[in-house]
């Protein structure tokens, strides 16, 4: 069974830039969350991914967006990039959204650093 | 909203003894799940205990157990015979039942000394 990875594991960008980052779901996981951890602080949700539609957003703007693909695997897309930006992403896969009685597995984690 | 509080931002506790961490959390839901993670230097996010709020009965896994309090709010962990691969960032989530979404604390850094 393959774990939750995610890539790259660092990186650094431009204000102004945008980035994409990877997430690979758990093998049978529909579901993927994804999380922002800013330094010192617990994770953030930013939104949820089943079956290849958004399911669910945090309070984050519409320059953060997403994909799933048939894989189940996500994208998390920033747009714009801000120095707040700056922080650990990572994602969560489930099996499934309608509950959090589903264990998620967490993924490694991207740092982005914004400059 | 949901909200995860916990207000020890460090603790520290000596190899083979006993340390409990405090969370608080608010909700108006009445089905809901309570869990601990681990955060290690590795940065990935470990479960290592987790509370169903309809079960009265407090949670355990070997030498992990929790102090759920539902009236309260309150939702504590307690590490037994501390070992230094305990030493990591806790946190602690908050999970609704009809949703697979998860609200964290701020977290506590445990630190095992010998």
């Amino acid at each position: 069974e393959t774990g939750v990875t995610q890539s790259p594991t660092h990186l650094i960008k431009t204000r102004g830039q945008q980035v994409t980052l990877r997430c690979s779901s758990q093998s049978g996981h529909n579901t993927v969350s994804w999380y922002q951890q800013a330094l010192g602080q617990g994770p953030q949700f930013i939104f949820q991914y089943y079956r290849e539609e958004e399911n669910g957003r945090g309070n984050f703007p519409p320059r953060f967006s997403g994909l799933q693909f048939p894989n189940y695997s996500s994208e998390l897309n920033v747009n714009a990039l801000e120095l707040d930006d700056s922080a650990l992403y990572l994602c969560a896969s489930s099996s499934s959204p309608a509950t959090s009685s589903y264990e998620q597995y967490f993924g490694p984690g991207t740092r982005l650093t914004v400059t | 909203a949901q909200t995860v509080t916990q207000s020890q931002p460090e603790m520290s506790v000596q190899e083979a003894e006993t340390v409990t961490l405090s969370c608080t959390y608010d909700t108006s839901e009445s089905d809901y799940y309570l869990f601990w993670y681990k955060q290690p230097p590795s940065r990935q996010m470990i479960l290592v205990i987790r509370q169903e709020a309809y079960k009265q009965q407090n949670a355990t896994e070997n030498r992990f157990s929790v102090n759920f309090q539902k009236a309260a709010k309150s939702f504590s962990l307690k590490i037994s015979d501390s070992q230094l691969g305990d030493a990591a960032m806790y946190f602690c989530a908050y999970g609704p039942g009809t949703a697979s979404k998860l609200t964290f604390g701020t977290g506590t850094r445990l630190q095992v000394t010998l």
